[in-house]
């Protein structure tokens, strides 16, 4: 059975940095994309980049505008574990983050990510 | 950016009848190796996205046969056959032949 689970959320204040994990199991991560996605709270669906597989993509990114710049993302093959750093974090990107594997069917329960002073 | 605009943005529905919710993309999600990347979500309250349909019309392993997709190039529709009490909650369409966007949503309320 396919699953995945987010963690590393908290509350943060504006311009600090925060690490998020998405933890996988039952499918053969290396062959994957792995994307995230963000829900700000009472707001739609908000895509926010991908890391391809190493094997087939070189394992390179893609991030939304709205993140260029101040997210990173990364992968752990032997661990099945894909990251996304997010520093100089400002009010705007608070939201529940998903990760999901790259034929965007199935997702994790989210990890709540608050950026307040 | 492929801008997605659904209609309508709230749906009631009477528990057993049809509901249909239309999905426009700016540009053609038609793939040059004759995929259309059209994605189907119910997101529940309280709960993560739940993918319904992909590639514009095939069900997502254990998705009821009540829901069905249709369309293609820029304009796609799904369909709740008869809906159930379960079906409540928001539905977004999403497009995957670019860097990924959304629509609005469709609340869905069953009553």
């Amino acid at each position: 059975e396919v699953h995945l689970a987010e963690s590393g959320g908290g509350l943060v204040q504006p311009g600090q940095s925060l690490r998020l994990s998405c933890a996988t199991s039952g499918f053969t991560f290396g062959d994957y994309a792995i994307s995230w996605f963000r829900q700000a709270p009472g707001k739609g669906l908000e895509w926010v980049g991908f890391i391809r597989s190493n094997v087939y993509g070189g394992g390179t990114t893609e991030l939304a505008a709205s993140v260029k710049g101040r997210f990173t993302m990364s992968r752990d093959d032997s661990k099945g574990i894909a990251y996304v750093q997010m520093n100089g974090l400002k009010s705007e990107d608070t939201a529940v983050y998903y990760c999901s594997d790259g034929t965007y069917g199935y997702w994790g329960q989210g990890t709540l990510v608050t950026v307040s002073s | 950016d492929i801008v997605m605009t659904q209609t309508p943005l709230s749906l009631s529905v009477t528990p057993g009848q049809p509901a249909s919710i239309s999905c426009k993309s700016s540009q053609s999600l038609l793939h040059k190796d004759a995929t259309t990347f059209l994605y189907w979500y119910l997101q529940k309250p309280g709960q993560s996205p739940q993918l319904l349909i992909y590639n514009v019309s095939s069900r997502f392993f254990g998705v009821p046969e009540r829901f069905s997709g249709s369309g293609s190039g820029t304009y796609f529709t799904l369909k709740i056959s008869r809906a159930a009490a379960d079906d409540a909650g928001v539905y977004y369409c999403m497009q995957g032949i670019d860097l990924p966007t959304f629509g609005q949503g469709t609340k869905v309320e069953i009553k």
